[in-house]
C-alpha cells in the first residue's frame, strides 16, 4: 500500500511569508506526529496527533507555528511570518497507534530566504 | 540533560566486524524503544523495536534494553558497507511526546 506522502517536496521562501506543509499518513492510521530536522542534526518533535486531536501543542517552536489534521487523515503544519531559522527538514511519520512503529514520509525541505 | 543521549561518533569499524550502538533515556516510566536508520538525505526507517528487558534478534540486528540502567543498545553482527549510515535512537518519555536522540554515524570500511 502507499506509504506516507508530503508536500511540497521542496518550499523556498521568503522571510516573512506564511507556508503550509501537507502529510497524507497511511491509511487507517490514527496517530501522526510532525517533526523538525536541521542540517546535520537529530529530530525534534514538534506535535501528536491521536485522530483529529492534538493533546499536547508545547513541542511547537513559537505561536507562529500551528497544525491540523481533519476527518482523522490529512494534517497540515503551518508556519507563519517564516524566520530563517526555520530552515530545516519537516518529516512527518504515522503509526497504527501511539507508541507503535513510525512509519516517515519523505520530508519537505524548506529553505527561507 | 536530554531525554534521550547518543555517542555522535562516527563510529568506524571494519567490514565483518560487531558494531555496537549506544543510547540512554532519562525518563523511566518510558515504555517504548526504536532504533532507526538514517541515509544521508533520506528518512528515517525502523530497524528494531523493543518493548521488555533483555535482547531481541532480527537477523543481524540485536536491541538490548536495561530499564533498571535506563539503557539501550543495537548491535550489528557482520557489518557491511552498506550498514554505513546515522542511527537514530527514540523512545516515548511521556504520553504525549516522543524523543529522538541524535543519532550516531557508523562508518563501515571495506
Amino acid at each position: 500500500g502507499a506509504g506516507v506522502s508530503q508536500s511540497p517536496s521542496n518550499k523556498v521562501t521568503e522571510k516573512g511569508k506564511d507556508v503550509e506543509l501537507r502529510c497524507d499518513p497511511i491509511s487507517g492510521h490514527t496517530a501522526l506526529y510532525w517533526y523538525r530536522q536541521s542540517l546535520g542534526q537529530g529530530l525534534e518533535f514538534l506535535i501528536y496527533f491521536q485522530g483529529n486531536s492534538a493533546p499536547d501543542k508545547s513541542g511547537l517552536p513559537s505561536d507562529r507555528f500551528s497544525a491540523e489534521r481533519t476527518g482523522g487523515s490529512v494534517s497540515t503544519l503551518t508556519i507563519q511570518r517564516t524566520q530563517q531559522e526555520d530552515s530545516a527538514v519537516y518529516l512527518c511519520a504515522s503509526s497504527s497507534n501511539w507508541g507503535e512503529t513510525q512509519y516517515f514520509g519523505p520530508g519537505t525541505r524548506l529553505l527561507v530566504l | 540533560q536530554k531525554e534521550v543521549e547518543q555517542n555522535s561518533g562516527p563510529l568506524s569499524v571494519p567490514e565483518g566486524a560487531i558494531a555496537s550502538l549506544n543510547c540512554t533515556y532519562s525518563d523511566r516510566g518510558s515504555q517504548s524503544f526504536f532504533w532507526y536508520r538514517q541515509y544521508s538525505g533520506k528518512s528515517p526507517e525502523l530497524i528494531m523495536s523493543i518493548y521488555s528487558n533483555g535482547d531481541k534478534e532480527d537477523g543481524r540486528f540485536t536491541a538490548q534494553l536495561n530499564k533498571a540502567s535506563q539503557y539501550v543498545s543495537l548491535l550489528i553482527r557482520d557489518s557491511q558497507p552498506s550498514d554505513s549510515a546515522t542511527y537514530l535512537c527514540a523512545v516515548n518519555i511521556e504520553f504525549n511526546k516522543f524523543y529522538f536522540g541524535s543519532g550516531t554515524k557508523l562508518n563501515v570500511k571495506p
